[in-house]
Protein backbone atom coordinates (compact mmCIF):
# COMPACT_ATOMS: atom_id res chain seq x y z
CA UNK A 1 0.00 0.00 0.00
CA UNK A 2 1.24 3.31 -1.16
CA UNK A 3 2.04 5.94 1.53
CA UNK A 4 3.98 8.29 3.90
CA UNK A 5 6.70 6.45 7.44
CA UNK A 6 7.67 8.36 9.87
CA UNK A 7 10.15 6.73 12.29
CA UNK A 8 10.66 6.34 15.32
CA UNK A 9 6.76 6.88 17.05
CA UNK A 10 8.37 8.52 19.39
CA UNK A 11 12.07 9.88 19.90
CA UNK A 12 13.86 11.42 23.32
CA UNK A 13 16.79 14.03 23.00
CA UNK A 14 19.42 14.37 25.29
CA UNK A 15 20.39 18.37 26.34
CA UNK A 16 23.04 19.76 23.65
CA UNK A 17 22.13 16.63 20.92
CA UNK A 18 21.05 16.32 17.32
CA UNK A 19 18.24 14.23 16.47
CA UNK A 20 17.13 13.24 13.01
CA UNK A 21 13.58 11.92 12.02
CA UNK A 22 13.29 10.27 9.03
CA UNK A 23 10.11 10.46 6.70
CA UNK A 24 9.95 7.72 3.60
CA UNK A 25 7.18 8.00 0.59
CA UNK A 26 6.22 5.39 -1.52
CA UNK A 27 3.41 7.82 -3.42
CA UNK A 28 5.48 9.26 -6.49
CA UNK A 29 5.31 12.77 -4.49
CA UNK A 30 7.50 15.22 -5.46
CA UNK A 31 6.37 17.75 -2.82
CA UNK A 32 7.34 17.04 1.37
CA UNK A 33 6.44 19.05 4.37
CA UNK A 34 7.49 18.70 7.97
CA UNK A 35 5.06 20.79 10.31
CA UNK A 36 5.36 20.82 13.85
CA UNK A 37 2.07 20.48 16.37
CA UNK A 38 2.12 21.82 19.94
CA UNK A 39 -1.34 21.28 22.02
CA UNK A 40 -3.71 24.07 21.37
CA UNK A 41 -2.25 24.84 18.43
CA UNK A 42 -2.43 24.40 14.54
CA UNK A 43 0.60 22.96 12.41
CA UNK A 44 2.89 25.25 11.83
CA UNK A 45 5.05 24.91 8.50
CA UNK A 46 9.12 24.18 9.33
CA UNK A 47 10.56 23.39 6.21
CA UNK A 48 9.13 22.05 2.60
CA UNK A 49 10.78 20.76 -0.80
CA UNK A 50 9.06 20.78 -4.21
CA UNK A 51 11.80 19.61 -5.87
CA UNK A 52 15.00 16.74 -5.15
CA UNK A 53 18.08 18.80 -3.80
CA UNK A 54 15.94 21.72 -3.52
CA UNK A 55 14.43 23.20 -0.29
CA UNK A 56 12.55 25.98 1.45
CA UNK A 57 12.42 27.57 4.75
CA UNK A 58 8.51 27.58 6.16
CA UNK A 59 7.77 29.99 9.08
CA UNK A 60 9.51 28.17 11.94
CA UNK A 61 12.61 26.73 10.52
CA UNK A 62 14.98 28.01 12.96
CA UNK A 63 16.77 25.25 14.99
CA UNK A 64 16.07 22.87 12.18
CA UNK A 65 17.44 21.37 9.28
CA UNK A 66 16.65 18.85 6.08
CA UNK A 67 18.12 17.48 3.18
CA UNK A 68 16.09 16.11 0.35
CA UNK A 69 18.53 13.68 -1.93
CA UNK A 70 16.17 11.32 -3.12
CA UNK A 71 12.43 11.34 -4.12
CA UNK A 72 11.41 9.78 -1.64
CA UNK A 73 13.38 10.97 1.22
CA UNK A 74 12.83 14.02 3.63
CA UNK A 75 14.75 13.78 6.65
CA UNK A 76 14.14 15.91 8.92
CA UNK A 77 17.34 17.41 11.78
CA UNK A 78 16.40 19.19 15.60
CA UNK A 79 19.91 20.94 16.12
CA UNK A 80 20.59 21.66 19.46
CA UNK A 81 20.08 25.33 18.90
CA UNK A 82 16.09 24.33 18.76
CA UNK A 83 15.47 25.39 22.39
CA UNK A 84 12.32 23.67 23.05
CA UNK A 85 12.01 21.10 20.94
CA UNK A 86 9.18 19.37 22.55
CA UNK A 87 6.68 18.18 20.22
CA UNK A 88 4.48 16.27 17.94
CA UNK A 89 6.20 16.57 14.65
CA UNK A 90 4.27 15.57 11.00
CA UNK A 91 5.50 14.57 7.97
CA UNK A 92 3.44 15.52 4.33
CA UNK A 93 3.61 14.89 1.07
CA UNK A 94 1.65 16.26 -2.45
CA UNK A 95 2.02 15.54 -5.72
CA UNK A 96 2.84 18.09 -8.34
CA UNK A 97 0.70 16.73 -10.93
CA UNK A 98 -1.24 19.52 -13.10
CA UNK A 99 -4.66 20.09 -11.21
CA UNK A 100 -5.68 20.55 -7.55
CA UNK A 101 -3.22 18.10 -5.16
CA UNK A 102 -3.77 18.30 -1.78
CA UNK A 103 -1.03 17.22 1.18
CA UNK A 104 -1.45 14.00 2.88
CA UNK A 105 0.09 13.13 6.29
CA UNK A 106 2.48 10.49 7.71
CA UNK A 107 1.36 9.49 11.83
CA UNK A 108 3.83 11.65 13.27
CA UNK A 109 6.74 11.50 15.33
CA UNK A 110 6.49 12.36 19.18
CA UNK A 111 9.82 14.24 20.21
CA UNK A 112 10.76 14.64 24.02
CA UNK A 113 13.22 16.15 26.03
CA UNK A 114 15.35 13.74 28.37
CA UNK B 1 -2.32 38.17 7.73
CA UNK B 2 -3.59 34.97 7.80
CA UNK B 3 -5.26 33.42 10.15
CA UNK B 4 -7.50 30.69 10.52
CA UNK B 5 -9.49 30.27 13.47
CA UNK B 6 -12.08 27.63 15.30
CA UNK B 7 -13.57 27.07 18.62
CA UNK B 8 -11.49 24.67 20.50
CA UNK B 9 -14.39 22.27 21.71
CA UNK B 10 -17.45 20.74 20.71
CA UNK B 11 -19.75 18.03 22.58
CA UNK B 12 -22.78 16.05 21.03
CA UNK B 13 -24.57 13.14 21.49
CA UNK B 14 -24.39 10.01 19.33
CA UNK B 15 -26.79 10.66 16.49
CA UNK B 16 -27.31 14.08 16.42
CA UNK B 17 -25.42 16.51 14.00
CA UNK B 18 -22.35 18.24 14.56
CA UNK B 19 -21.40 21.43 13.07
CA UNK B 20 -18.05 22.78 12.86
CA UNK B 21 -17.04 26.19 12.31
CA UNK B 22 -14.02 27.81 10.83
CA UNK B 23 -13.35 31.73 9.72
CA UNK B 24 -10.56 32.66 7.41
CA UNK B 25 -8.77 35.99 6.82
CA UNK B 26 -7.33 35.43 3.16
CA UNK B 27 -9.99 36.07 0.60
CA UNK B 28 -7.68 34.68 -1.94
CA UNK B 29 -7.04 31.12 -0.82
CA UNK B 30 -8.17 28.77 -3.93
CA UNK B 31 -9.22 25.63 -2.00
CA UNK B 32 -10.41 25.24 2.03
CA UNK B 33 -9.87 21.97 3.73
CA UNK B 34 -10.92 20.10 6.66
CA UNK B 35 -8.76 17.05 8.31
CA UNK B 36 -9.61 14.64 10.77
CA UNK B 37 -6.62 13.74 13.80
CA UNK B 38 -7.59 10.76 15.93
CA UNK B 39 -5.27 10.50 19.14
CA UNK B 40 -1.56 10.11 18.42
CA UNK B 41 -1.89 9.83 14.61
CA UNK B 42 -1.78 12.01 12.25
CA UNK B 43 -3.89 13.95 9.35
CA UNK B 44 -6.36 12.08 7.26
CA UNK B 45 -8.05 14.25 4.66
CA UNK B 46 -11.89 14.44 5.09
CA UNK B 47 -12.58 16.67 2.24
CA UNK B 48 -12.20 19.87 0.74
CA UNK B 49 -13.92 22.67 -1.39
CA UNK B 50 -13.27 25.12 -4.11
CA UNK B 51 -13.50 28.62 -2.99
CA UNK B 52 -16.22 28.96 -6.00
CA UNK B 53 -18.25 26.83 -4.56
CA UNK B 54 -21.10 27.03 -1.99
CA UNK B 55 -21.74 23.39 -0.88
CA UNK B 56 -19.93 20.23 -1.29
CA UNK B 57 -21.26 16.95 0.42
CA UNK B 58 -19.93 13.66 0.38
CA UNK B 59 -21.91 10.98 2.18
CA UNK B 60 -22.20 12.52 6.00
CA UNK B 61 -20.10 15.42 5.36
CA UNK B 62 -21.48 18.69 4.01
CA UNK B 63 -18.77 21.34 3.73
CA UNK B 64 -20.56 25.10 3.24
CA UNK B 65 -19.04 27.98 2.40
CA UNK B 66 -19.65 31.56 2.74
CA UNK B 67 -16.76 33.26 0.76
CA UNK B 68 -18.72 37.08 1.63
CA UNK B 69 -17.90 36.15 5.55
CA UNK B 70 -14.78 33.98 5.01
CA UNK B 71 -16.38 31.42 6.84
CA UNK B 72 -16.61 27.73 6.87
CA UNK B 73 -18.77 24.91 7.67
CA UNK B 74 -18.41 21.24 8.47
CA UNK B 75 -21.37 18.92 9.34
CA UNK B 76 -21.45 15.64 10.65
CA UNK B 77 -24.42 13.54 9.90
CA UNK B 78 -25.48 10.73 12.10
CA UNK B 79 -22.47 12.04 14.36
CA UNK B 80 -20.97 8.15 16.05
CA UNK B 81 -18.42 7.85 18.87
CA UNK B 82 -15.78 6.74 15.95
CA UNK B 83 -16.27 10.84 15.11
CA UNK B 84 -14.57 11.71 18.13
CA UNK B 85 -11.09 13.51 17.29
CA UNK B 86 -9.72 16.79 16.86
CA UNK B 87 -10.81 18.64 13.14
CA UNK B 88 -8.73 21.10 11.93
CA UNK B 89 -9.93 23.44 8.71
CA UNK B 90 -6.62 24.98 6.32
CA UNK B 91 -6.65 27.54 3.87
CA UNK B 92 -4.64 27.22 0.99
CA UNK B 93 -1.56 29.95 0.27
CA UNK B 94 -2.32 32.63 -2.75
CA UNK B 95 -3.12 31.08 -6.12
CA UNK B 96 -4.36 27.94 -4.78
CA UNK B 97 -0.63 27.26 -3.99
CA UNK B 98 -0.93 23.87 -1.59
CA UNK B 99 2.69 24.52 -0.15
CA UNK B 100 1.50 26.78 1.95
CA UNK B 101 -1.67 25.59 4.18
CA UNK B 102 -2.45 27.92 6.93
CA UNK B 103 -4.00 25.56 9.66
CA UNK B 104 -6.67 26.61 12.47
CA UNK B 105 -5.66 25.58 15.50
CA UNK B 106 -8.67 22.54 15.81
CA UNK B 107 -11.92 21.68 17.30
CA UNK B 108 -12.14 18.64 19.82
CA UNK B 109 -15.31 16.79 18.78
CA UNK B 110 -16.33 14.57 21.84
CA UNK B 111 -19.13 12.18 21.01
CA UNK B 112 -21.10 11.08 24.05
CA UNK B 113 -23.02 7.78 24.09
Amino acid sequence: DGGITQSPKYLFRKEGQNVTLSCEQNLNHDAMYWYRQDPGQGLRLIYYSQIVNDFQKGDIAEGYSVSREKKESFPLTVTSAQKNPTAFYLCASSSRRQGHQPQHFGDGTRLSIL
Amino acid sequence: GEDVEQSLFLSVREGDSSVINCTYTDSSSTYLYWYKQEPGAGLQLLTYIFSNMDMKQDQRLTVLLNKKDKHLSLRIADTQTGDSAIYFCAESGPGGATNKLIFGTGTLLAVQP
